[in-house]
């Protein structure tokens, strides 16, 4: 069955340094999300992408975040200067196409520390 | 913004029985809802799906049951499986907004021999 292939599984970083993400979605898949949990808190939405741009973000997609898909393949999530309250578990969606009814294929997720 | 509550954090079932679990939301333009399993370690996996016109979708051993005057849904896992035990998400969306997923806290589910 495919897949949504996230990397790295782990990342830890010094405070204030940019991360990068990494996520390959389902290749016939056109809608790309991020989202990311808090240790204890709830599944929340950052950003949606169509067509090389975002269609949506949240309050929380500030300028700090930004999304990439750079090479037809390869959709990136970009947090620059990062913070301790950035650290979560953040996942990578696809849908084929954006209706509920065919789901959101979701990848395994990149913990991210924060230190 | 509690917008999808899941108010029962854990539940365990025995093996070939009823799990039974519950949704609630308080923004009526929500438009479908979803369930999602998680496994620790994995991305959540999509279950099923309802719209908000209908009142029951059913899909094997997966129905979910939507009230949309009560603002209510539940989905039954019938029967329940070892493989079943894992975190089960609630979530919804709005119209035109279907890929801003608005998730519950989740449900531990237990199934025991």
């Amino acid at each position: 069955e495919p897949e949504v292939t996230q990397t790295p599984s782990h990342q830890v970083t010094q405070m204030g340094q940019e991360v990068i993400l990494r996520c390959v979605p389902i290749s016939n898949h056109l809608y790309f999300y991020w989202y990311r949990q808090i240790l204890g808190q709830k599944v929340e939405f950052l950003v949606s992408f169509y067509n090389n741009e975002i269609s949506e973000k949240s309050e929380i997609f500030d300028d700090q975040f930004s999304v990439e898909r750079p090479d037809g393949s390869n959709f990136t999530l970009k947090i620059r200067s990062t913070k301790l309250e950035d650290s979560a578990m953040y996942f990578c969606a696809s849908s084929v196409r954006d209706r509920p009814n065919y789901g959101y294929t979701f990848g395994s997720g990149t913990r991210l520390t924060v230190v | 913004d509690q917008q999808v509550k899941q108010n029962s954090p854990s539940l365990s079932v025995q093996e070939g029985r009823i799990s039974i679990l519950n949704c609630d939301y308080t923004n009526s333009m929500f438009d479908y809802f979803l369930w999602y399993k998680k496994y620790p370690a994995e991305g959540p996996t999509f279950l099923i799906s309802i719209s908000s016109i209908k009142d029951k979708n059913e899909d094997g051993r997966f129905t979910v049951f939507l009230n949309k005057s009560a603002k209510h849904l539940s989905l039954h896992i019938v029967p329940s499986q070892p493989g079943d035990s894992a975190v089960y998400f609630c979530a919804a969306s709005e119209e035109d907004s279907w890929g801003k997923l608005q998730f519950g806290a989740g449900t531990q589910v237990v199934v025991t021999p």
